[in-house]
């Protein structure tokens, strides 16, 4: 079945820190991948998304993920965290198979000031 | 404003009794979707419908049911037959399958 892995669960950073989050998917064929963010007490809202073309790609606030085909990834970087980047992050998949979303499990992120 | 509204934010039920979840969008989306939101869990779908009239099964559609009479609503019952209905009911809407989804601020279930 396919599927969609963030192996990490919990992530604690300083603020200034930098920041990588892990998503792998299970799908061989064409895929769009995207990443949403739940700001404590907000709705679930678009970060990023790649459906073609450079695989490197930037979205809101300073946040950028790249597109690995080879690892069947896309992980998502920032820099240099602040206070206010404290939200849970998903990663979603839609295959070409399909056509359906499939969302990982999220990664809570704490950023300490 | 554009955007996706779900009524009412918390929700009180008995066991055993059915319970339906509101779910309104004006962003003209055909595609509309409702997911269930546990701790650890992530996002699991449990229907989807991509136009009006017509609707389809996510994954743990078990003991719940939707109608799409209307493009703009999308509304969700939760019915006695759900083993574990305690739970955060997201809905969201898309221009389509594969693109942005946009979500609503959630519905908390809570059967006592």
């Amino acid at each position: 079945a396919q599927s969609v892995s963030q192996h990490n669960h919990h992530v604690i950073l300083s603020e200034a820190a930098s920041l990588e989050l892990g998503c792998n998917y299970s799908y061989g064929g064409t895929v769009n991948l995207f990443w949403y963010v739940q700001y404590p007490g907000q709705h679930l809202q678009l970060l990023l998304k790649y459906f073609s073309g450079d695989p490197l790609v930037k979205g809101i606030k300073g946040f950028e993920a790249e597109f690995i085909k080879s690892k069947f990834s896309f992980n998502l970087r920032k820099p240099s965290v602040q206070w206010s980047d404290t939200a849970e992050y998903f990663c979603a998949v839609i295959t070409s198979g399909t056509y359906k979303y499939i969302f990982g499990t999220g990664t809570r992120l704490k950023v300490l000031a | 404003d554009g955007g996706i509204t779900q009524s009412p934010k918390y929700l009180f039920r008995k066991e055993g009794q059915n319970v339906t979840l509101s779910c309104e969008q004006n962003l003209n989306h055909d595609a509309m979707y409702w997911y269930r939101q546990d701790p650890g869990q992530g996002l699991r779908l449990i229907y989807y419908s991509q136009i009006v009239n017509d609707f389809q099964k996510g994954d743990i559609a078990e003991g719940y049911s939707v109608s799409r009479e209307k493009k703009e609503s999308f509304p969700l019952t939760v019915t006695s037959a759900q083993k574990n209905p305690t739970a955060f009911y997201l809905c969201a809407s898309s221009i389509s399958r594969t693109d942005t989804q946009y979500f609503g601020p959630g519905t908390r279930l809570t059967v006592l």
